[in-house]
């Protein structure tokens, strides 16, 4: 099976622009968190979809949204971009029919706000 | 809200030495808890998780976790460490029974010496 695979792999954004980034699942799993990862913060939950659902979200402010297409697919967007921002910002699939489950991790976005 | 504490940032060893890089987490109720691995240009995966059941967890590549649930810990452990045990480590946990939540502790980085 295919990993979880993310698009683009690095990104060079300036202050104020906006940004979409893209993850693709292992194929049957429905369930996408996404997660920022910085040196000094570890990894950050953002938020996670199931069937097109956000299920759970993360103390991220409303910059940052996502949505999760009928496919399994998944988009994060983060607006206005800050210094801050950059980070890379890892995406994870999993099943679960419910409940909690291993997660797979992709190999990241590599974000950089100039 | 759960949190995840590791209080080791970055520990170094030489080949053969034993290892154990200490996990707290604060939270009220039951959870599951992971061990990610990251290796160097490597994605995150999982060593190990517990979910229920013996509190002795035994992962891949030699590795165990041990959870004692009176002190809020889920330590994990391996009795001789080799060079390719380079990496960063993560413990992690989620509240059980509901979705995909998952709180990473900020990551411990090893580096063994051959």
């Amino acid at each position: 099976k295919a990993g979880v695979t993310q698009t683009p792999r690095y990104l060079i954004k300036t202050r104020g622009q906006q940004v979409t980034l893209s993850c693709s699942p292992i194929s049957g799993h429905r369930s996408v968190s996404w997660y920022q990862q910085t040196p000094g913060q570890g990894l950050q939950f953002l938020f996670e979809y199931f069937s097109e659902t956000q299920r759970n979200k993360g103390n991220f402010p409303g910059r940052f949204s996502g949505r999760q297409f009928s496919n399994s697919r998944s988009e994060m967007n983060v607006s206005t971009l800050e210094l801050g921002d950059s980070a890379l910002y890892l995406c994870a699939s999993s099943l679960p029919l419910a409940g909690v489950d291993t997660q797979y991790f992709g190999p990241g976005t590599r974000l950089t706000v100039l | 809200a759960q949190s995840v504490s590791q209080h080791n940032h970055h520990v170094i060893l030489s080949e053969a030495a034993s290892l154990e890089l200490g996990c707290n987490y604060s939270y009220g109720g039951t959870v599951n808890l992971f061990w990610y691995v990251q290796y160097p240009g490597q994605h995150l995966q999982l060593l190990l998780k517990y979910f229920s059941g013996d509190p002795l967890v035994k992962g891949i590549k030699g590795f165990e976790a041990e959870f004692i649930k009176s002190k809020f810990s889920f330590n994990l452990r391996k009795p001789s460490v080799q060079w390719s045990d380079t990496a960063e480590y993560f413990c992690a946990v989620n509240p059980s029974g509901g979705y995909q939540k998952v709180t990473f502790g900020t990551g411990t980085k090893l580096q063994v010496i051959p």
